[in-house]
């Protein structure tokens, strides 16, 4: 089964201060896709990002980046410069496996709070 | 991107009344929706899998009969929650997979509803 893994269950920074999220991930899966949604507080869910497991290559857009070791299953964000609007839980997840519909599994979230 | 839309956004009922809420992908088709509850400084959990056309497709310990799935057509996935009780009170969001369908496919998800059991 598939599993992802959010060890960071709060994290607090300061305005302009670059913060990382971790997430691990077990699968089975031969190929997979990795995503990371934010969730205001408004609660809706914003897509960030989907990652093929084929594709190793960092991704950067803007002030996000994300990093990508398939080695030892980790897809960790970092924001640099962060600002208060980036204050949201993120969640990082992976679909399921085998046939059928592709739910989501996600980890716990992390709740970053960037303070001004 | 799409844009899945949910209604109510909140809702307030009395105990033992049946809520539904509805789900609709409004620039696209979606043969397949996913129910997910949230409780309070947790994470999503899938209830269910709507499916056009056929029978959802229900978790374990999610209850069939009190969460009704009704997917009417490929825009409109509803879920009726039956003899709601206090219990029951959370943030229920929807979500579809872009046109494919497939693994990889980007799942776009409703605002949500708060559902509040009085």
């Amino acid at each position: 089964a598939q599993k992802v893994t959010q060890a960071q269950t709060e994290i607090s920074v300061v305005e302009k201060e670059d913060v990382t999220l971790d997430c691990v991930y077990e699968t089975r899966d031969t190929t997979y896709y990795l995503f990371w949604y934010k969730q205001p507080p408004s609660g809706e869910l914003v897509f960030l990002i989907r990652r093929n497991s084929f594709d190793e290559q960092n991704e950067i857009s803007g002030r996000y980046s994300w990093n990508f070791q398939k080695s030892t299953s980790s897809f960790n964000f970092t924001i640099t410069a962060s600002q208060v609007v980036d204050s949201a839980v993120y969640f990082c997840a992976l679909p399921s496996s085998g046939a059928g519909s592709y739910q989501l599994t996600f980890g716990k979230g992390t709740k970053l709070s960037v303070i001004p | 991107g799409a844009v899945v839309s949910q209604h109510p956004s909140r809702v307030i009922c009395k105990s033992g009344t049946s809520v539904k809420i509805e789900c609709r992908s409004l620039d696209f088709q979606a043969t397949t929706m996913f129910w997910y509850r949230q409780f309070p400084k947790q994470s999503l959990m899938l209830m269910a899998t709507s499916n056009e056309g056929s029978k959802a497709t229900y978790e374990q310990g999610v209850e069939k009969d009190k969460f009704l799935i009704n997917h009417a057509s490929l825009t409109l996935s509803t879920l009726t929650v039956t003899s709601a009780h206090p219990e029951d009170s959370s943030f229920y969001i929807c979500s579809a997979p872009g046109t494919s369908g497939g693994r990889g496919e980007t799942q776009y998800f409703g605002p949500g509803t708060r559902l509040l059991v009085l």
